[in-house]
């Protein structure tokens, strides 16, 4: 049963920059797995913000950006706004990207 | 606009059958794969399985493999998933969404991108005696 790990929690204040990672129980995290990323707030259904480790969809704020680092997934909130406060969700996808696991989730709290 | 507008919520009891839909507008519905995500009350996201509506190819994650269904109907640009005989711990929310692919050039060779972009709003099922 292939695992993928998130921090469970991160704080960071107004203005600040945090990167939240996604790893692998398989090993290291390449762009083969096309790493994806997305915000759920309270209430709202799930949105996406990047896919395959650093592509952005057109409504994805310029502030946020997707890497590998460390053999990780990586995402990267710059000038944190108090409306990024959510739960980021990163995806990995494995066997010719049909089968996707996704991580358990960091609760990003702004403060 | 690319939309993916879901089934109501249902209110059902154990052993129940039941199936929901996703119906996509604004788009060539066929050509794109189409995922379910389940989310239980107050947990993560798991990925259910896809399917290829153009010829209704479905792929299941392990876990749930044999405890739904999914399925599609291309002329209606409808995907669906079902249950057989639903278990309280059926009770969740569950999502579809859009599975996109771009295709690039990478010198002599062709790679791709992958993701999920849009998003249904989300059917509630409450399994409950």
């Amino acid at each position: 049963q292939t695992v993928v790990t998130q921090e469970p929690s991160l704080t960071v204040s107004p203005g600040g920059t945090v990167t939240l990672t996604c790893a692998s129980s398989t090993g290291e995290v390449t762009s083969g797995f096309y790493p994806n990323w997305f915000q759920q707030k309270p209430g709202q259904a799930p949105r996406a913000l990047i896919y395959s480790t650093s592509n952005k969809h057109p409504w994805t704020p310029a502030r946020f950006s997707g890497s590998l680092l460390g053999g990780k997934a990586a995402l990267t909130l710059s000038g944190v706004q108090p409306e990024d406060e959510a739960e980021y969700y990163c995806l990995l996808y494995y066997g010719g990207a049909q089968l996707g696991v996704f991580g358990g989730g960091t609760k990003l709290t702004v403060l | 606009e690319v939309q993916l507008v879901q089934s109501g919520a249902e209110v059902k009891k154990p052993g129940e059958s039941l199936k929901i839909s996703c119906k996509g507008s604004g788009y060539n519905f066929p050509g794109y794969w189409i995922g379910w995500v389940r989310q239980m009350p107050g947990k993560g996201l798991e990925w259910m399985g896809i399917i290829y509506p153009g010829d209704s190819d479905a792929r299941y994650s392990p876990s749930f493999e044999g405890q739904v269904t999914i399925s599609a109907d291309k002329f209606i640009n409808t995907a669906y998933l079902q249950w057989s005989s639903l278990k309280a711990s059926d009770t969740a929310i569950y999502y579809c969404a859009r599975r996109i692919r771009e295709h690039y050039s990478r010198g002599w060779t062709h790679q791709y991108n992958y993701g999920l972009d849009v998003w249904g709003q989300g059917t509630t099922v409450t399994v409950s005696s």
